[in-house]
């Protein structure tokens, strides 16, 4: 695709509801990124791909948080029994080898 | 600790003014430096990456870093209010994974 493709764009979810959020990244890009941006800060990082597996899943903050790339293309990052400080802006990034990562325009998450 | 810190408050420069930005990074072992922009709700966007010590210019753009001092600062010459945003330092500690400052709000008055 032209660029980093992430669904939904907003999503709004009661307290301890389940959510999955999608991201599709740069055609042919190989490694691909979670981040978590919260109000005022920079983002934060949470997982890293390579092809399928996870390289790197030093940064998601508990075990509610889970992220899949089965194929090695599309992504989801799925959160269980959602917290409202779990509220942010998820942003997916991908990269082809160490060249420049590409963000997409980010899931913002709203937990009532 | 992969820490960096932008510690400066909202800059505001009148328009065709330089702003300057700074950062400072508690890796040693980063190899590469970032500046991304970010628009209010939007997504970063990068707008210069450095690896070498010294001075890089790209267009209005100069970015410095001193590995010694674990500084990095970006430069914008003749500031135009489309360069009002916030500006991002990140550092690469490897494969790509970014650790990002808080970011500094740079307002740019006509």
């Amino acid at each position: 695709g032209a660029g980093v493709s992430q669904t939904p764009s907003n999503k709004v979810t009661e307290k301890g509801k389940y959510v999955e959020l999608r991201c599709d990244p740069i055609s042919g890009h190989t490694a691909l990124y979670w981040y978590r941006q919260s109000l005022g800060q920079g983002p934060e990082f949470l997982i890293y791909f390579q092809g399928t597996g996870a390289a790197d899943d030093s940064g998601l903050p508990n075990d509610r948080f889970f992220a899949v790339r089965p194929e090695g293309s599309v992504s989801t990052l799925k959160i269980q029994r959602t917290e409202r400080g779990d509220s942010a802006v998820y942003l997916c990034a991908s990269s082809y080898g160490q060249s420049e990562a590409f963000f997409g325009q980010g899931t913002r998450l709203t937990v009532v | 600790q992969k820490e960096v810190e932008q510690n400066s408050g909202p800059l505001s420069v009148p328009e065709g003014a330089i702003a300057s930005l700074n950062c400072t990074y508690s890796d040693r072992g980063s190899q590469s430096f970032f500046w991304y922009r970010q628009y209010s709700g939007k997504s970063p966007e990068l707008i210069m990456f450095i690896y070498s010590n010294g001075d890089k210019e790209d267009g209005r753009f100069t970015a410095q870093l001193n590995k010694a001092s674990q500084y990095v600062s970006l430069l914008i010459r003749d500031s135009q209010p489309s360069d009002s945003a916030t500006y991002l330092c990140a550092s690469n500690y490897g494969n790509n994974r970014l650790a990002f400052g808080k970011g500094n709000q740079v307002v740019v008055i006509p």
